[in-house]
């Protein structure tokens, strides 16, 4: 069974920069893992941030960015705002139109 | 604008089956696949299956082969997920969210959400 795992939690000052990661049980992380990455606030849906790898959508903030890192996928936000304060998740892709998400990583800003 | 509508909240019974919609408005639907993703109080998301309409054919995760059947109506611009054999363990907010048209590079718009409670 494939396993994702992401940093349970990460604390990080206003204005400070936190980079969060995503590995997988199968080996390093590459660009053929279209590495996703979604926010997701206390009961609201997940909002989709970055797909593979590091592309942003329209309404992406331009202090979050994506990468791959040491064989894992990243998310690096800058400029932390308060409002940064969220759930975030990973999603790779594992071929076949077949995905599986990290287990999430809780960001407080502090 | 895109906009991914899903059905209300149900209560189920152990052992019988639950059916949620995800209306797709402001797209193309037959351009683009659609997932659906289940959430557990307290937990985090997990990737179900999806459909992509160019193929006609649903990808189910492992864990959820032969329980989930995941449908589109073209005409209606709507897409299903029939999850059976519900158990306590189903609780969730499950969630539809559009990909790219082979679901293999992006997920973009997402639905609000839909409560199924499974219990006695």
């Amino acid at each position: 069974q494939t396993v994702v795992t992401q940093e349970p939690s990460l604390t990080v000052s206003p204005g400070g920069t936190v980079t969060l990661t995503c590995a997988s049980s199968t080996g390093a992380v590459t660009s053929g893992y279209y590495p996703n990455w979604f926010q997701q606030k206390p009961g609201q849906a997940p909002r989709a941030l970055i797909y593979s790898t590091s592309n942003k959508h329209s309404w992406t903030p331009a202090r979050f960015s994506g990468s791959l890192l040491g064989g894992k996928a990243a998310l690096t936000l800058s400029g932390v705002q308060p409002e940064d304060e969220a759930e975030y998740y990973c999603l790779l892709y594992y071929g076949g139109a077949s995905w599986v998400f990290g287990g999430g990583t809780k960001l407080t800003v502090l | 604008q895109v906009q991914l509508v899903q059905s209300g909240a149900e209560v189920k019974k152990p052992g019988s089956s639950v059916k949620v919609s995800c209306k797709a408005s402001g797209g193309t639907f037959s351009s683009y696949a659609i997932s659906w993703v289940r959430q557990a109080p307290g937990q985090g998301l997990e990737w179900m299956g999806g459909i992509i309409p160019i193929f006609g054919t649903a990808n189910y995760a492992q864990k959820f082969q032969g329980r989930v059947t995941i449908t589109t109506d073209e005409s209606t611009s709507t897409a299903y997920m029939e999850l059976s054999s519900l158990r306590s363990e189903d609780t969730a907010v499950y969630y539809c969210a559009r990909g790219d048209q082979l679901l293999k590079d992006y997920f973009d718009y997402w639905g609000q959400g839909t409560l199924v409670t499974v219990s006695s």
